[in-house]
C-alpha cells in the first residue's frame, strides 16, 4: 500500500493565484481531514470528511475549499492564495476515525505564497 | 472549545538520561483521548503514545510513558534512556468522542538529544 500520497511536495505561488493539493489514499479511509502547520502554531484543522460527499469545517477554513467526489481523493483547493497561506499542509487519514485506530499521515506540502 | 497548551518551546537531553515534556489541556468532555506525535526533521508524524481519559493507567510504550493527571488536566511525556534518534519536534494532541479525525494540537516541543 502507498499510504497516503500528498502532490505536490513543494510549490510557489503568487498572491492570487489558485491552485489545488492533491491527497489520495488506498486504503479504503472514510475519514479523512486536512491540517496546517506553521511555525510555532502546532497543526490546525482546515477541512474534515466522513466520507464521500461528506465535508465540514475546522479551525481555519477561511480561504480553502474542499470536496470528496470518491473515498480515495480529498483535494484542498486555495482559489485566491494570499501571502497568510504560506503553510506546511498535511493530510490524514483512518479507517473508522476511531482514536484507538491508526491515523496516517501524508509527507506535507510545503507552500510559498508570494 | 478545546485548548492544548505545551508550555516548554524548545528543550535539551544528554543521550541516555531522562527527560519529560509537559502538556496541559482544558475541556468539557468527559469522553477524550491524548496524543503525543513525534515530528522529526524528515516532517513525518509518528503517534509516539495515546491516553483514553477513561483509562487510570498511564500509557506505556517502551522508552516512552505518560503521567496523565486527569483532575488537574496534565498530560506529560516521559522519556527515558534518550537516544540522538529522539530528536524531534512533539506535539501533544486531544481528540473528543473517541474520533481520530479531529484533533488539536499544542505548539509544540523542540527536543533535541545530545551525545
Amino acid at each position: 500500500n502507498a499510504g497516503v500520497t500528498q502532490t505536490p511536495k513543494f510549490q510557489v505561488l503568487k498572491t492570487g493565484q489558485s491552485m489545488t493539493l492533491q491527497c489520495a489514499q488506498d486504503m479504503n479511509h472514510e475519514y479523512m481531514s486536512w491540517y496546517r502547520q506553521d511555525p510555532g502554531m502546532g497543526l490546525r484543522l482546515i477541512h474534515y470528511s466522513v466520507g464521500a460527499g461528506i465535508t465540514d469545517q475546522g479551525e481555519v477554513p477561511n480561504g480553502y475549499n474542499v470536496s470528496r467526489s470518491t473515498t480515495e481523493d480529498f483535494p484542498l483547493r486555495l482559489l485566491s492564495a494570499a501571502p497568510s497561506q504560506t503553510s506546511v499542509y498535511f493530510c490524514a487519514s483512518s479507517y473508522q476515525g476511531l482514536a484507538n485506530e491508526k491515523l496516517f499521515f501524508g509527507s506535507g506540502t510545503q507552500l510559498s505564497v508570494l | 472549545a478545546q485548548t492544548v497548551t505545551q508550555s516548554q518551546p524548545e528543550m535539551s537531553v544528554q543521550e541516555a538520561e531522562t527527560v519529560t515534556l509537559s502538556c496541559t489541556y482544558d475541556t468539557s468532555e468527559s469522553n477524550y483521548y491524548l496524543f503525543w506525535y513525534k515530528q522529526p526533521p524528515s516532517r513525518q508524524m509518528i503517534l509516539v503514545i495515546r491516553q483514553e481519559a477513561y483509562k487510570q493507567q498511564n500509557a506505556t510504550e517502551n522508552r516512552f510513558s505518560v503521567n496523565f493527571q486527569k483532575a488537574a488536566k496534565s498530560f506529560s511525556l516521559k522519556i527515558s534512556d534518550s537516544q540522538l534518534g529522539d530528536t524531534a519536534m512533539y506535539f501533544c494532541a486531544f481528540s473528543f468522542g473517541g474520533s481520530n479525525y479531529k484533533l488539536t494540537f499544542g505548539k509544540g516541543t523542540l527536543l533535541t538529544v545530545n551525545p
